[in-house]
C-alpha cells in the first residue's frame, strides 16, 4: 500500500520560517494537501492541489511538490501555528494520511 | 455555511456494532463525496472510507473492509457509517469530512468518539 513519510517533530521561533516535509514514491505525480489539527479540535485544510490555499488561510502558510517530497512552509510562524501537520494524497481512490509533523513554536 | 455534524459514537464491547450518522446542512449534499477519517488517541489521522454523491462507489481502509459499510440518504443530508465486529484498534474520534470539487477535504465534522472496551 501507498506510503507517505513525515518527520516526527519540528521546532521554529515566531517570526521565522519553517518547512515540513511529505515523501512518498513518486509523490509529484498526486495532489498533495496538507491539513492543521490542533488537539481537541477538528482538522482544518491549509493548502490543496500542492499549493492552493483555501479562503481565509493565511498567505504565510505555501506549498510545492515535485518528484518524491512535498512541502509545507509556514513563513513568520506565529504561536497560533503550532499544531500537527499532516499531508495526504489518493491512491487509487483511497485517502493516504503521513504520520503526521508535530510544529512546536518556541 | 457548511456545517458537519457527527453522532452516534459511544462505548461498545468487543465484537459489537455502532452505526455513526453525519447530518449535513449549508449546501447542495447530494453533489458532494463525503468521507470518513479516524484519530486514535495519540495517534494521527487516517482514512477510513468514502462514497460518492449517488451512492454508486464506495471505497475502505484494508484495516475496515468487510465490517464497515458506508452509506448516504441524500433526502435526509445524511451520512452513515455502519461499524461491525468492533475491536479494541477501532477505538478512534470519527470524523466525517466533505470532498470539495478539487479533491481536498474542505470541511469537516467535530467529531464522535468511539471506544471499543469490555
Amino acid at each position: 500500500s501507498y506510503e507517505l513519510t513525515q518527520s516526527p517533530s519540528v521546532s521554529v521561533s515566531p517570526g521565522q520560517t519553517v518547512s515540513i516535509t511529505c515523501s512518498g514514491d513518486d509523490l509529484g505525480d498526486k495532489f498533495v494537501s496538507w491539513y492543521q489539527k490542533r488537539p481537541g479540535q477538528s482538522p482544518i485544510l491549509v493548502i490543496y492541489q500542492d499549493n492552493k490555499r483555501p479562503s481565509g488561510i493565511p498567505e504565510r502558510f505555501s506549498g510545492s511538490n515535485s518528484g518524491n517530497t512535498a512541502t509545507l512552509t509556514i513563513s513568520g510562524t506565529q504561536t497560533m501555528d503550532e499544531a500537527d501537520y499532516y499531508c495526504q494524497a489518493w491512491d487509487r481512490s483511497t485517502g493516504v494520511f503521513g504520520a503526521g509533523t508535530k510544529v512546536t513554536v518556541l | 455555511e457548511v456545517h458537519l455534524a457527527e453522532s452516534g459514537g459511544g462505548l461498545v464491547q468487543p465484537g459489537g456494532s455502532l452505526r455513526l450518522s453525519c447530518a449535513a446542512s449549508g449546501f447542495t449534499f447530494s453533489r458532494y463525496w463525503v468521507h470518513w477519517v479516524r484519530q486514535a488517541p495519540g495517534k494521527g489521522l487516517v482514512w477510513v472510507s468514502r462514497i460518492d454523491s449517488d451512492e454508486s462507489n464506495t471505497r475502505y481502509a484494508d484495516s475496515v473492509k468487510g465490517r464497515f459499510t458506508i452509506s448516504r440518504d441524500n433526502d435526509k443530508d445524511t451520512v452513515y457509517l455502519q461499524m461491525n465486529s468492533l475491536r479494541a484498534d477501532d477505538t478512534a474520534v470519527y470524523y466525517c469530512a466533505r470532498e470539495g470539487d478539487s479533491d481536498q477535504l474542505d470541511h469537516w465534522g467535530q467529531g464522535t468518539l468511539v471506544t471499543v472496551s469490555s
